[in-house]
């Protein structure tokens, strides 16, 4: 596609449901980024994707938090039995490979747990 | 990541040349200079990045220090619609490659 495409824009969720987040990525980008921004914070890492193995976990906060990726292309990051602490707007980021690209990020998932 | 540093907020008049400073004194001989912005409630976008020499874009201009310690964002002809946290990043080549946000330079445009 023609840019970083995220699903749902927005999720509402009960405290302890698990829920799944969806990125397509832009065509043909091998690397996968997911951060997350809490309300007037700063962004942080979660997890890397190289094709569909993942090198960097190191960002995810707990056992809760997963992600895939498949076909090298779209990525899932499951929480399962969510917090109000992980309230936040989680990002997607997709690059060709890093040294001379950037990242394209979407519009984001804007997560509430209630 | 090498560390950088930004002013916490800066503001500019609408029409003006906003000059957003950073310094990356620990930055190695191979790391590239990169600029990205975000608007409120919006993912960053990516500006403009830079290894040794000045670059521009449609965008904005990226002067960087002879000694590489430092480099400046310049956004010619600031609108309100450049509101944004500019971030300037220089992400450690090899592994993961990712990028490390800090806080930004919070940058307001007046009318």
């Amino acid at each position: 596609g023609a840019g970083v495409s995220q699903s749902p824009s927005n999720k509402v969720t009960e405290k302890g449901k698990d829920v799944e987040l969806r990125c397509d990525p832009i065509s043909g980008h091998t690397a996968l980024y997911w951060y997350r921004q809490s309300l007037g914070q700063g962004l942080e890492f979660l997890i890397y994707f190289q094709g569909n193995s993942a090198p960097d976990k190191s960002g995810l906060p707990s056992d809760r938090f997963s992600a895939e990726r498949t076909g090298g292309s779209v990525s899932t990051l499951t929480i399962q039995r969510t917090q109000q602490e992980d309230s936040a707007v989680y990002l997607c980021a997709s690059s060709l490979g890093f040294g001379l690209y950037g990242y394209t990020f979407g519009s984001g998932t804007r997560l509430t747990v209630v | 990541d090498a560390k950088t540093t930004q002013p916490t907020s800066m503001d500019c008049a609408e029409g003006r040349a906003a000059n957003l400073p950073c310094n990356h004194s620990t930055i190695s001989g191979n790391e590239y200079v990169y600029w990205y912005r975000q608007i409120h409630s919006q993912g960053p976008q990516y500006i403009i990045h830079g290894l040794k020499n000045n670059e521009t874009n449609e965008m904005a201009s990226l002067i960087i220090t002879e000694d590489r310690k430092s480099s400046t964002l310049i956004l010619p002809h600031a609108t309100l619609r450049d509101t944004a946290v500019y971030y300037c990043i220089v992400p450690t080549q090899g592994g993961s490659e990712k990028l490390v946000f800090g806080k930004g330079t919070k940058l307001t445009v007046n009318p």
